[in-house]
C-alpha cells in the first residue's frame, strides 16, 4: 500500500533540543494529521490540520499544512524524555471515509 | 468509556493455522477500521465498517482475510491458513463519521506466525 515519505527516519537528540521532521506525498491530501506511537501501543493523535498553509500548535508541538497540500511539517520545541517514540504523519484525502494513509515514521531518541 | 479494546494483545501461531482477533470500539462510534502495521512501517489501511456494513476493503486484504461487524458493535478479523508474511501488528480504530479528533486506535494485536 501507499506510504508517505517521512524524514528523517530517526533522530538522536539531547534533552532540551528542538526537533523538526517532515512528510511528503506525491498526491494531494485535504487533511494532515500527526500521531505519536509508543512501543506496544496504537498511535495517538497529536495535531490535525485542515487547510493549506495552516499552522497549528499543541503545547510544545507546532505543525504546518503545506501550501501545495502535498507536505506537512512537525516541530517539537525543548524536547523532554517523554517525547521519545515514533512520530507518524497521516493524510486524509476523502473526508467521507476517513481512511488514513500513514508515513513511514520518524523515530525520536533522546540521548542522556 | 475505556477506549478501543483489542483481544488478544499477542498471538503466536503456526503457519497454516487460522486466527481470529476481536476489536471492541468506543461504544457510540459508528465507524470501525482495521489497519496492519509491519515492523518499521506505518499502519496500512485494511478495511472499514460503518455500523454493520463493510464499506471498503484494501487490496492488502487477500481472500484469506475476512472481517465482520455483525451487530454494528464489536468486530472480528479472521486470517485463514496463516503465512509468515502475515506477522504484523493488527490495529483497530473507531470514530464517529466526520470526527477526526475522536478517531481512536486500540493497542493492537501482535501476530507472530512461526
Amino acid at each position: 500500500g501507499q506510504q508517505l515519505n517521512q524524514s528523517p527516519q530517526s533522530m538522536f537528540i539531547q534533552e532540551g533540543e528542538d526537533v523538526s521532521m517532515n512528510c511528503t506525498s506525491s498526491s494531494i491530501f485535504n487533511t494532515w494529521l500527526w500521531y505519536k506511537q509508543d512501543p506496544g501501543e496504537g498511535p495517538v493523535l497529536l495535531i490535525a490540520l485542515y487547510k493549506a498553509g495552516e499552522l497549528t500548535s499543541n503545547g510544545r508541538l507546532t505543525a504546518q499544512f503545506g501550501i501545495t497540500r502535498k507536505d506537512s511539517f512537525l516541530n517539537i520545541s525543548a524536547s523532554i524524555p517523554s517525547d521519545v517514540g515514533i512520530y507518524f504523519c497521516a493524510g486524509l484525502s476523502n473526508f467521507g471515509n476517513e481512511k488514513l494513509t500513514f508515513g513511514t515514521g520518524t523515530r525520536l531518541t533522546i540521548i542522556p | 468509556d475505556t477506549g478501543v479494546s483489542q483481544d488478544p494483545r499477542h498471538k503466536i501461531t503456526k503457519r497454516g493455522q487460522n486466527v481470529t482477533f476481536r476489536c471492541d470500539p468506543i461504544s457510540e462510534h459508528n465507524r470501525l477500521y482495521w489497519y496492519r502495521q509491519t515492523l518499521g512501517q506505518g499502519p496500512e489501511f485494511l478495511t472499514y465498517f460503518q455500523n454493520e456494513a463493510q464499506l471498503e476493503k484494501s487490496r492488502l486484504l487477500s481472500d484469506r482475510f475476512s472481517a465482520e461487524r455483525p451487530k454494528g458493535s464489536f468486530s472480528t478479523l479472521e486470517i485463514q491458513r496463516t503465512e509468515q508474511g502475515d506477522s504484523a501488528m493488527y490495529l483497530c480504530a473507531s470514530s464517529l463519521v466526520g470526527d477526526i479528533h475522536g478517531y481512536t486506535f486500540g493497542s493492537g494485536t501482535r501476530l507472530t506466525v512461526v
